[in-house]
């Protein structure tokens, strides 16, 4: 069965540092696709980045980069040059390819201090 | 462009009531999704529609029913409702190329007493 883990429930980071997320997937499944959402304290899921498990260059969008390694079945956000309004719960998940839904981790809860 | 939206926002239902949670995309997309969330955790799958016509159980189906009315409306129906469903509920959209995310609505908070 296809699993998402997140060992991180909290983690406290500097503004203007940079922070890493980590996420490890267990799958059989040769091709998948990984995603991070962000939920601020309003409750929106917000997509950040996605990441094709047979894509050969880690994602990135703006601030935000994943890194993939696909041998340790991890892929972690990275946060550069964090700000106050990144303070969220932020997700990782993994899309199923039958039908497409996300399988989600339990999140962890990213607090950016001043 | 609205993207997913989601009514109601709020709801408190008396244990044994039934209410229809509503759900419509304006992106043309043809896959369709139900989630809850409870607290602390992340986000678990009730019911998805891969297609118009097509509806299928995700990991937690049991108490609920769904119906894919049309392409762009999708609504999840809690017959008896139980306090064990007290969650916020999300509705979310899919496109259909193999980058393509899906994209969520706001949240439904539902409170059984």
């Amino acid at each position: 069965a296809q699993k998402i883990t997140q060992t991180q429930p909290g983690m406290f980071v500097q503004e203007k540092e940079a922070v890493t997320l980590d996420c490890t997937y267990d799958t059989s499944d040769q091709s998948y696709g990984l995603f991070w959402y962000k939920q601020p304290s309003s409750g929106e899921m917000i997509f950040l980045i996605y990441q094709g498990s047979y894509d050969e260059q880690n994602a990135t969008e703006g601030r935000y980069s994943l890194n993939f390694q696909k041998a340790r079945k991890s892929a972690n956000l990275v946060i550069s040059a964090s700000q106050l309004g990144d303070s969220a719960m932020y997700f990782c998940a993994m899309r199923d390819f039958t039908g497409g839904k996300l399988i989600f981790g339990q999140g962890t809860e990213l607090s950016v201090k001043p | 462009n609205a993207g997913v939206t989601q009514t109601p926002k709020f709801q408190v239902l008396k244990t044994g009531q039934s209410m229809t949670l509503q759900c419509a995309q304006d992106m043309n997309h043809n896959s369709m999704y139900w989630y809850r969330q409870d607290p602390g955790m992340g986000l678990r799958l009730i019911y998805y529609s891969a297609s118009e016509g097509t509806t299928d159980k995700g990991e937690v189906p049991n108490g609920y029913n769904v119906s894919r009315l049309n392409k762009r409306e999708f609504s999840l129906r809690l017959e008896s409702a139980a306090p064990s469903q007290t969650s916020v509920y999300f509705c979310a959209s899919r496109g259909t190329t193999s980058a393509d995310t899906q994209y969520f609505g706001p949240g439904t908070r539902l409170t059984v007493l």
